[in-house]
C-alpha cells in the first residue's frame, strides 16, 4: 500500500534562506507523487506534480521537488522563502485514483 | 482555470438536523469528485468518491447513510450531514479531477460547527 511520511510537522525559516520540507513515500510500484499548500480559509493548491518523467520537478512560486527513488523521498526545496510561503504543505501519494495525503508541514517564516 | 467552488463555506447548526454542503466545478467538468475530511491539525482523510450518475464509493468507516453523496451533474456534487452531532463538527474539503488524470482540484473547503 502506498503512504508517506512527512518527517517534520513544524519548520520554520527566516525570510530569504532556503526551505527544505521532508517526505519520504512507500510504494510497491512507481509512484506519482504531489505536493500542495494550504493557505488559511483558501483550497489546497498544487505546488507540483512528479510522474516517472524528469526527477526534479519545477513547480510554482519557486518550489522544485527531487524524486529520489534509492531513498524514497520526494523534498520540496525552495531557494529562498517569502514571508507568503507560509502555509500548511502536504506531501501526496497517488493509489490509482485516490489521494493519500502525508499529515502535512507547517512552515513559518520569520521576517 | 480549474476552479472548484463549495458553499457554504461555514455553517453552524444544532445537533439533529442535516446539512447539505454544494461542491461545484466552476470551469471544468469533473469526471470525479472527492469528498474528504480534516480534523485540526490534522491531515486530509477521504470519505468518499463519486462518479457523475452512479452510487458514491465510501472508505472503510464512514456511514454511507449518515454521508449521503449525489453527484448529479459533471459540474456538482453535494455532501449531506444527516442528523449531524457534534462530533461531526469538521472542514469538510471537496475536490474533481479531469478525465482521470489524478491531478485533484480542491475546493476552499466548508466548516461545520454542529452544537
Amino acid at each position: 500500500a502506498q503512504s508517506v511520511t512527512q518527517l517534520d510537522s513544524h519548520v520554520s525559516v527566516s525570510e530569504g534562506t532556503p526551505v527544505l520540507l521532508r517526505c519520504n513515500y512507500s510504494s510497491s510500484y512507481s509512484p506519482s507523487l504531489f505536493w500542495y499548500v494550504q493557505h488559511p480559509n483558501k483550497g489546497l493548491q498544487l505546488l507540483l506534480k512528479y510522474t516517472s518523467a524528469a526527477t526534479l520537478v519545477k513547480g510554482i512560486n519557486g518550489f522544485e521537488a527531487e524524486f529520489k527513488k534509492s531513498e524514497t523521498s520526494f523534498h520540496l526545496t525552495k531557494p529562498s522563502a517569502h514571508m507568503s510561503d507560509a502555509a500548511e504543505y502536504f506531501c501526496v501519494v497517488s493509489n490509482t485514483d485516490k489521494l493519500i495525503f502525508g499529515t502535512g508541514t507547517r512552515l513559518q517564516v520569520f521576517p | 482555470g480549474a476552479v472548484v467552488s463549495q458553499h457554504p463555506s461555514w455553517v453552524i447548526c444544532k445537533s439533529g438536523t442535516s446539512v447539505k454542503i454544494e461542491c461545484r466545478s466552476l470551469d471544468f467538468q469533473a469526471t470525479t469528485m472527492f469528498w474528504y475530511r480534516q480534523f485540526p491539525k490534522q491531515s486530509l482523510m477521504l470519505m468518499a468518491t463519486s462518479n457523475e450518475g452512479s452510487k458514491a464509493t465510501y472508505e472503510q468507516g464512514v456511514e454511507k447513510d449518515k454521508f449521503l453523496i449525489n453527484h448529479a451533474s459533471l459540474t456538482l456534487s453535494t455532501l449531506t450531514v444527516t442528523s449531524a452531532h457534534p462530533e461531526d463538527s469538521s472542514f469538510y474539503i471537496c475536490s474533481g479531477d479531469r478525465d482521470r488524470k489524478e491531478t485533484q482540484y480542491f475546493g476552499p473547503g466548508t466548516r461545520l460547527l454542529v452544537l
